[in-house]
């Protein structure tokens, strides 16, 4: 079965603008969860849904960052006016929800020039 | 604050012999700790998990061990593998939280032929 899909797979953009990063989770999955790898770091969490609900959003860095997800699947993390230090690979997990393992994507690496 | 250290970013093993990756944490709140596996270019994918009302999970050549007034957790891989070569991390959740996973920074570990 398919597992945890996300794109695009590398990302390089301008300092200032604007990316859309996309997380296709497993079906059937309720819990989605963004996470961030900065080089030579840990996973950092960022933040978490919950159905189409985000009860916890306490990793965003910034105002910069936002995310979304519609019909309980697919989600899109937004970073306005990227920085450098926003360049990471970016990864997103899905699980069945409480107590269930997490299923992480290949992730997206983000460059910012 | 690093609430999840893995103090030895790396660690070189003989074939055959016993991998120990090491993990402390600080949080008492966190109760569930897994250990993923993640490969260059690929996301973490799960290895094994222990609750905190157990002291030892053994699945296969993969034992965690969970010392919790120690707040210290190790991951005993026998007999290791070259296909076992590939960055470990820990992580921690509290599980009657979000969910959200802590990491720490990752050992990686290299199986020596």
């Amino acid at each position: 079965g398919a597992g945890v899909s996300q794109s695009p797979s590398n990302k390089v953009t301008e300092k200032g603008k604007d990316v859309e990063l996309r997380c296709d989770p497993i079906s059937g999955h309720t819990a989605l969860y963004w996470y961030r790898q900065r080089l030579g770091q840990g996973l950092e969490f960022l933040i978490y849904f919950q159905g189409n609900s985000a009860p916890d959003k306490s990793g965003l860095p910034s105002d910069r960052f936002s995310a979304e997800r519609t019909g309980e699947s697919v989600s899109t993390l937004t970073i306005q006016r990227t920085q450098q230090e926003d360049s990471a690979v970016y990864l997103c997990a899905s699980s069945l929800g409480r107590g269930n393992e997490q299923f992480f994507g290949p992730g997206t690496r983000l460059t910012v020039l | 604050d690093q609430q999840v250290k893995q103090n030895s970013p790396s660690l070189s093993v003989q074939e055959g012999r016993i991998s120990i990756l090491n993990c402390d944490y600080t949080n008492s709140m966190f109760d569930y700790f897994l250990w993923y596996k993640k490969y260059p270019a690929e996301g973490p994918t799960f290895l094994i998990s222990i609750s905190s009302i157990k002291d030892k999970n053994e699945d296969g050549r993969f034992t965690v061990f969970l010392n919790k007034s120690a707040k210290h957790l190790s991951l005993h891989i026998v007999p290791s593998q070259p296909g076992d070569s590939a960055v470990y991390f820990c992580a921690a959740s509290a599980i009657f939280g979000n969910e959200k996973l802590t990491f720490g920074t990752g050992t990686r570990l290299t199986i020596i032929p």
